[in-house]
């Protein structure tokens, strides 16, 4: 168990354009949570599976982000016509329980 | 809606220099919070879980401690490799309510930085 893993690290793409990041969680956690942090702020969630059930969106999830969780393993989080506002770290945790969750190292993205 | 609130935003110790960091929380019912550490480019690692009013838990040189408004951070005789944001966050329902899955709120952080 290597902890929740996250792809890329860093993505730097330009105004328009799609990106995907992928979170690998941890094997046998069936809850999977994505949120996004911008600098000096704490995360702020985005949403949520449990197994391959999308259960809770946030408001902040405009209909330009989408997020799958196929099988119930790993999830990706899609943004499209990507804006200079979507620039943040994107999270991704993991958990079995209500005991806390496991972060992943994220995903920077800075949109140019 | 629920909000937290961290104090100081950032804090400089000498090594040795002892403090407490506050997370303090207006939510409907004491329902449970949690701590994290984040260091830079990471992200946030699990700290402590505190459930209910009174509960302590201790880890190495950090203990934190609950009441019903607010939660400290104590850091005793700290080191420079404690250096880091130490992040606090409330759940939408009690800890123990079995109510399943939940969104955190976080507050801002303290960006912690122990001068050697």
């Amino acid at each position: 168990d290597t902890g929740v893993s996250q792809n890329p690290r860093h993505k730097i793409t330009k105004r328009g354009q799609n990106v995907t990041f992928r979170c690998d969680p941890i094997s046998e956690h069936n809850r999977l949570y994505w949120y996004r942090q911008t600098l000096g702020q704490g995360p702020e969630f985005l949403t949520y599976f449990q197994n391959e059930a999308q259960l809770e969106k946030s408001r902040l999830l405009s209909d330009r982000f989408s997020a799958e969780r196929p099988k119930g393993s790993f999830s990706t989080l899609e943004i499209q016509r990507t804006e200079q506002g979507d620039s943040a770290m994107y999270l991704c945790a993991s958990s079995l329980s209500e005991n806390g969750y496991t972060f992943g190292s994220g995903t920077r993205l800075t949109v140019v | 809606e629920d909000q937290v609130t961290q104090s100081p935003e950032a804090l400089r110790l000498q090594e040795g220099e002892s403090s407490s960091l506050n997370c303090s929380y207006t939510v409907s019912g004491l329902r449970g919070l949690f701590w994290y550490r984040q260091d830079p480019g990471k992200g946030p690692e699990f700290l402590f879980t505190l459930y209910s009013a009174g509960e302590e838990k201790e880890k190495e040189r950090l203990k934190a401690t609950l009441t019903k408004k607010e939660s400290f951070l104590h850091i005793t005789a700290p080191k420079p490799e404690d250096s880091a944001t130490y992040l606090c966050a409330v759940p939408p329902f009690r800890l123990d309510s079995g109510a399943g899955s939940y969104q955190l709120t976080f507050g801002k952080g303290t960006k912690l930085s122990v001068i050697p």
